[in-house]
């Protein structure tokens, strides 16, 4: 089965900008994968921050934004803010939409 | 507002078996396709299975295959999964998620109900 891989910890400080990357075993990830992102904090369920791609959910700031970047999927946060501290998860899919696998996740420090 | 609540996790014995269920509330429950997905304690997030709307269409992870079936009763709003032949990693939260109408991706969780495979 794919597997889908994110860098395991990244650390930014507040009010800077960092890139998480998701990368797939089969090849490029494209927007046909319609990648997706979710944030975690302890003790909670996921919250979708991100999906197809690009489009942000209604209730994600606009500090989150979704790419392609250089053959893998890319969660960019500006303006980076305590808050944001969490675990982040992608999301790809395959077989024509529906089947699904997740990546690692990236715990990501704000210090 | 959209509610998704699981329940029927515990503690079962290798080899055993367990249905969880999934109620809905809020939506149009009919129109969506639901996920499940599980995390192993301290562990990530691993997708396991997803039903379209309808409930024509079923996928799922290669390691529950064979062992784990899903469904949905569109008429009583429900999402289920039949868990047979169960092992010691499939202890884990299991999260049914809503899948979106328009566009292919999941945009609200449940809380979770707690599956321990244990002897």
């Amino acid at each position: 089965q794919v597997v889908v891989t994110q860098e395991p910890s990244l650390t930014v400080s507040p009010g800077g900008t960092v890139t998480l990357t998701c990368a797939s075993s089969s090849g490029a990830v494209t927007s046909g994968n319609h990648p997706s992102w979710f944030q975690q904090k302890p003790g909670q369920p996921p919250r979708a921050v991100v999906y197809s791609t690009n489009n942000r959910h209604s209730w994600t700031p606009a500090r989150f934004s979704g790419s392609l970047l250089g053959g893998k999927a890319a969660l960019t946060m500006s303006g980076v803010q305590p808050e944001d501290e969490a675990d982040y998860y992608c999301l790809l899919y395959y077989g024509g939409g529906l089947l699904g696998v997740f990546g690692g996740g990236t715990r990501l420090t704000v210090l | 507002q959209v509610h998704l609540v699981e329940s029927g996790g515990g503690v079962v014995q290798p080899g055993g078996s367990l249905r969880l269920s999934c109620a809905a509330s809020g939506f149009m429950f009919g129109s969506h396709p639901v996920h499940w997905v599980r995390q192993a304690p301290g562990k990530g997030l691993e997708w396991v299975a997803v039903i379209s709307y309808d409930g024509s269409e079923k996928y799922y992870t290669d390691s529950v295959k064979g062992r784990f079936t899903i469904s949905r009763d569109n008429s009583k709003n429900n999402l289920f999964i039949q868990m047979n032949s169960l092992r010691f990693d499939d202890t884990a939260v299991y999260f049914c998620a809503r899948g979106m109408v328009r566009g292919i991706g999941i945009d609200d969780w449940g809380r979770g109900t707690l599956v321990t495979v244990s002897s």
